[in-house]
């Protein structure tokens, strides 16, 4: 099925861990973004990329790095772990937004950390 | 500073009822989008309607309309003939055009809760 995976759904890392979220799109979108949600607060953007080869930070980018290793995936590294990022994170990947107002989003991975 | 506000943390509403969402928003941009979306207590991001600062007139989908007040900058979503299904948090989104830093980029409310009753 065409759309954005996100592995793993779920993880519980101790703190100091590190770790790697992976999203990938089949949709041959240029943009990725990473989002993380919390409780009352919508989702805040933490990283994206316009295309290939290029990243920026979003609104909370600290404690996060990210890569675009090709055009279809988009990781989100966690070097080491803290109990202030547990949270939900959201992968999306838009085409253009000049011409595709249409943002998909992956499933969702839920990290806890203790 | 929040640029999309949404006052109702939750509400409820009964069965075949039409409810409405309401989202202010900021910006000084002449040109952005509004986006509502859905999510059910599954997680998963469900888009439902967009409108863009320049459309004429109010987006519609199904039973979701968009009722966008360009001077107030209000985009509140109306939902008509609610059913149980449409139990779920609801997020309003804007993207600001070209010119801005934040383009590309969807900015989030922070949800209203909306649990339908029979």
């Amino acid at each position: 099925n065409a759309g954005v995976t996100q592995t793993p759904k779920f993880q519980v890392l101790k703190t100091g861990q590190s770790m790697t979220l992976q999203c990938a799109q089949d949709m041959n979108h240029n943009s990725m973004y990473w989002y993380r949600q919390d409780p009352g607060m919508g989702l805040r953007l933490i990283y994206y990329s316009a295309s290939e080869g290029t990243t920026d930070k979003g609104e909370v980018p600290n404690g996060y790095n990210v890569s675009r290793l090709n055009k279809r995936e988009f990781s989100l590294r966690l070097e080491s772990a803290a109990p202030s990022q547990t949270s939900v994170y959201f992968c999306a990947s838009n085409g253009d937004p000049r011409r595709d107002y249409g943002y998909t989003f992956g499933s969702g991975t839920r990290l806890t950390v203790v | 500073a929040q640029k999309i506000t949404q006052t109702q943390p939750g509400m409820f509403v009964q069965e075949k009822e039409a409810v409405t969402l309401d989202c202010t928003y900021d910006t000084s941009d002449p040109s952005y989008g509004l986006f509502w979306y859905k999510q059910p207590s599954s997680g998963e991001m469900i888009f439902l309607i967009y409108q863009g600062s320049y459309d004429q007139q109010n987006a519609t989908e199904g039973r979701y309309s968009l009722n966008f007040q360009k001077a107030r900058k209000s985009a509140n979503l109306v939902i008509s003939a609610s059913q149980l299904g449409d139990s779920a948090m609801y997020f309003c989104a804007m993207r600001e055009g070209v010119r801005t830093d934040s383009w590309g980029k969807l900015q989030f409310g922070a949800g209203t809760q909306v649990v339908v009753t029979p």
